[in-house]
């Protein structure tokens, strides 16, 4: 089946140091790739997308390419801010005949201090 | 600019008693869904409906009823809750069901005793 796998948390940065959580998916066919935020207390916000190969998907300054020779959709950001701390989930879109259904991964939560 | 709405915020039950998750959405989408978060697993989805009247099962079912009466409803109920139902919940809706992009509730914190 589909799964996707991302990097453990918790990931703490100082502001405007430069911030990668790594992701990597299982899946057959040819998924949608996404990456949502969840702010404390919020639900989950689409926060960029990709969905074919070599799409880069970018919101925010955030960014992540569509590498589907390596599986991978890392998101990365130049500069964060106290602002990005919340909770970043990696998630695929495929087609089950009716639907499309979204596979997440397990969350990795940002701290952002000054 | 309500976009999915859910009630209550916060619920505490008892092991045994029945409760119904509200899930509301202004935006006429047809596809709706459940999930459940717990930590260190992600989100889970429950059961997930593409129209008024249809319904299926999600990944983890077991232990909810769904229905879709209207377009704009889809609420969730748990008939007899248990301490592994614990979780937040959240529901989502998408203009179509093989639509990319969905859009999520603020969530449901449901403590189980």
């Amino acid at each position: 089946g589909n799964s996707v796998t991302q990097m453990e948390g918790p990931v703490t940065l100082s502001e405007e140091a430069f911030l990668t959580i790594n992701c990597t998916y299982t899946a057959t066919g040819y998924p949608s790739l996404f990456w949502y935020v969840q702010y404390p207390g919020e639900g989950l916000q689409l926060l960029l997308k990709a969905t074919k190969a070599d799409d880069k998907g970018s919101n925010k300054g955030f960014e992540a390419t569509y590498r589907k020779e390596t599986t991978s959709f890392h998101l990365e950001k130049g500069s964060v801010q106290v602002s990005d701390s919340a909770v970043y989930f990696c998630a695929l879109s495929a087609h089950t005949g009716t639907a499309s259904k979204l596979t997440f991964g397990t969350g990795t939560r940002l701290q952002v201090t000054l | 600019n309500a976009g999915v709405t859910q009630t209550p915020k916060f619920q505490v039950l008892k092991t045994g008693q029945s409760m119904t998750l509200q899930c509301a959405q202004d935006m006429n989408h047809e596809y709706m869904s459940w999930y459940r978060q717990d930590p260190g697993m992600g989100l889970r989805l429950i059961h997930y409906s593409v129209g008024a009247g249809i319904t299926d099962q999600g990944e983890v079912p077991n232990g909810y009823n769904v229905s879709r009466s209207t377009t704009e409803d889809f609420p969730l109920r748990l008939l007899s809750a248990a301490p592994s139902q614990t979780s937040v919940y959240f529901c989502a809706s998408s203009e179509t069901a093989l639509a990319l992009t969905q859009h999520f509730g603020d969530g449901t914190r449901l403590s189980i005793l």
